[in-house]
Order: C-alpha cells, then structure tokens, then sequence
C-alpha cells in the first residue's frame, strides 16, 4: 500500500518569510515518482514539480525548492520570501512503479496562507 | 481548448438519480484518471485509462460507479443510484503517457440532496 502523509494541517505566514511545507511517502515500490500539486481557490490542481525515485538531487526554481531524502522518506517543500499569491492548498503525492503506476496516491494537502 | 476540459461544472442532482460527468483530455493524451475530492481531503483516485481500456479501476468504491472512454480521447464518469455520499468534486487529468505529469481539469461539483 503506498501513503502520503503531509502533517501540517494549516500553516500561516507573513509575506515574505520563508515556509516549508512536510512531505513523508510510505512505498515498497522501488521505482516512484513524487509530485507537488498547488490548489488555487478556483480549484484546479496546478502541477509543480515531478521527481523518480533515483534523482535525490535537490531542485530549485525560482522561489521554490525541493529537498528528497529517501533515507527519510521526505520530500518537503520551500517557499523562500512567500507571496500573497501563494497562498493555496499544497498536495504532495506518489505514483508506484509495477501494478500502481497509473494512479497518483495524494496527502491531505496543506493550507498555506499568506497574509500582506 | 488546451487544457483538459469537464462538463458540467456543477451538478446538483437528487438522492437516487443517475448522473454523467464528462472529461474532454488534451489532445493526444493516452492516459486519463478520475479523482474524487471530497471537502479538506486530497484527491482520491479512482479509475485510471490508457487508451480505450481501463487499466486500473480499483478506487472505484461499488458497482454504482462506472466510467468508460470508448474511443481513447473523451471519458464519461457515470454514476447510478446517487447517494448524498457521493457528493464531492470529480476531477479528471489526463497526461501523455503513464509517468508524466497529470494535467488536471477544474473538476465538476456534484451534490446530491
């Protein structure tokens, strides 16, 4: 069974901090990819990033930065000097390799205001 | 349009009717997947196409459930005997192959009174 566990429920932040949202997967794939999904209020889930199991390489674009860390099963995500236009639900999520490859297995997502 | 595309955008319906939720993909997608989003809760997957086959449809939660794409490209989610517990948001996503990005519609918001 594959799991997405994304603790923070809410997170409240000021503009221009920086916030990282948790990320910790359960898989006994050996292949896997991790995603991040932003949900603006008009709902749409927007993709943001897609990383295999076998790049731990850390990622930065722009603002935003991933850290994977297989040996912890995290894949957490920065936002450096937050926006008002971030604020959103964030997703984390796993698709398996083998018989599970064609689903993506969500957490239950994180709340991220950011006030002016 | 180039994004993937679900019709209706709302539907409210009565316990016990049958509804249809269409998804148009982008075009040339193979790949197609239903989610189901109910309030403060990540997506939860239910069937997921390749082609004109359904190659996964073990999130479908009872036989009321039922979705096909008969010719590879637009997929009908078709639900019997609607249950207030049905309500939710139904998402659709399509990609290009089975380990690229899902690109995702905005959904269609049943409600079942």
């Amino acid at each position: 069974a594959q799991k997405v566990t994304q603790a923070q429920t809410e997170i409240s932040v000021v503009e221009k901090e920086d916030v990282t949202l948790d990320c910790v997967y359960e898989t006994r794939d050996t292949t896997y990819y991790l995603f991040w999904y932003k949900q603006p209020p008009s709902g749409e889930l927007v993709f943001l990033i897609r990383r295999n199991s076998f790049d731990e390489q850390n990622e930065i674009s722009g603002r935003y930065s991933w850290n994977f860390q297989k040996s912890t099963s995290s894949f957490n995500f920065t936002i450096t000097a937050s926006q008002v236009v971030d604020s959103a639900v964030y997703f984390c999520a796993l698709r398996g390799g083998g018989t599970s490859y064609g689903k993506l297995t969500f957490g239950q997502g994180t709340i991220l205001t950011v006030h002016p | 349009g180039a994004g993937v595309s679900q019709t209706p955008s709302n539907k409210v319906t009565e316990k016990g009717k049958y509804v249809e939720l269409r998804c148009d993909p982008i075009s040339g997608h193979t790949a197609l997947y239903w989610y189901r989003q109910s309030l403060g809760q990540g997506p939860e997957f239910l069937i997921y196409f390749q082609g004109t086959g359904a190659a996964d449809d073990s999130g479908l939660p009872n036989d009321r459930f039922f979705a096909v794409r008969p010719e590879g490209s637009v997929s009908t989610l078709k639900i019997q005997r609607t249950e207030r517990g049905d309500s939710a948001v139904y998402l659709c996503a399509t990609s290009p192959g089975p380990n690229t990005e899902a690109f995702f519609g905005q959904g269609t918001r049943l409600t079942v009174v």
